[in-house]
């Protein structure tokens, strides 16, 4: 069985940095075409994607955040991490981790989201 | 950046009712396009991903179809627990992108 589960601070003031961590079980991020996204929801927006990392260690940034974001896994402790510098009461959301799968035989990958964490929320205030 | 849109915003149906939504993006994503259902509180859950295809363990009722840049979600018959937000998603090109949700309420 396949699981997510995200952690990180709940609370945090402006300009700091946060680090939320993603940890999972039922695969292994080094598999080839295992892959994990990071995505956020904001109160009363959409999804939006943040950064993904693949099992080759390729990694990819949401284009506005990109300066702010870095992502990066640990594979002997199965997680998958991301930090976040510069907060602002904007970046207030859930936010969650998911396993990103390939459809086989596809070029360029076809990647879909089979799996996701319930999320962690991230308040934003001083 | 490959950008996503979604009609209605949001619509109400009752149960038994046959619901479509659409998606559609600024440039050809081919059948990278996936959906989601969402719920408050929940995770977000796969429903359809290459457009067409039905992720295991999800309902008959729901189908995807749809290419290049347009893109539909029907429901054939609204479930009680079908009530949600969905979602569209481009895997073509990096960065992924979202569509801004539909939500389906209960008329």
């Amino acid at each position: 069985q396949v699981t997510l589960s995200e952690s990180g601070p709940a609370l945090v003031k402006p300009t700091q940095t946060v680090t939320l961590t993603c940890t999972f079980s039922g695969f292994s991020v080094t598999t080839p075409g295992m892959c994990v996204s990071w995505i956020r929801q904001s109160p009363g927006k959409a999804l939006e994607w943040l950064a993904h990392i693949n099992w080759d260690d390729d990694k990819h940034y949401s284009t506005s955040l990109r300066t702010r974001l870095t992502i990066s896994k640990d594979t002997s402790k199965n997680q998958v991490v991301l930090t976040m510098t510069n907060l602002d009461p904007v970046d207030t959301a859930t936010y969650y981790c998911a396993r990103v799968m390939i459809v086989p035989g596809t070029a360029p990958y076809n990647y879909y989201m089979d799996v996701w964490g319930k999320g962690t929320t991230v308040t934003v205030s001083s | 950046e490959i950008q996503m849109t979604q009609s209605p915003s949001s619509l109400s149906a009752s149960v038994g009712d046959s619901v479509t939504i659409t998606c559609r993006a600024s440039q050809s994503v081919g059948n990278y396009l996936n959906w989601y259902q969402h719920k408050p509180g929940k995770a977000p859950k796969l429903l359809i991903y290459a457009a067409s295809t039905l992720q295991s363990d999800v309902p008959s009722r729901f189908s995807g179809s749809g290419s290049r840049r347009d893109f539909t979600l029907t429901i054939s018959s609204l479930q009680p627990e079908d009530f949600a937000t969905y979602s569209c998603q481009q895997t073509y090109s990096m960065p992924f992108t979202f569509g801004p949700g539909t939500k389906v309420e209960i008329e």
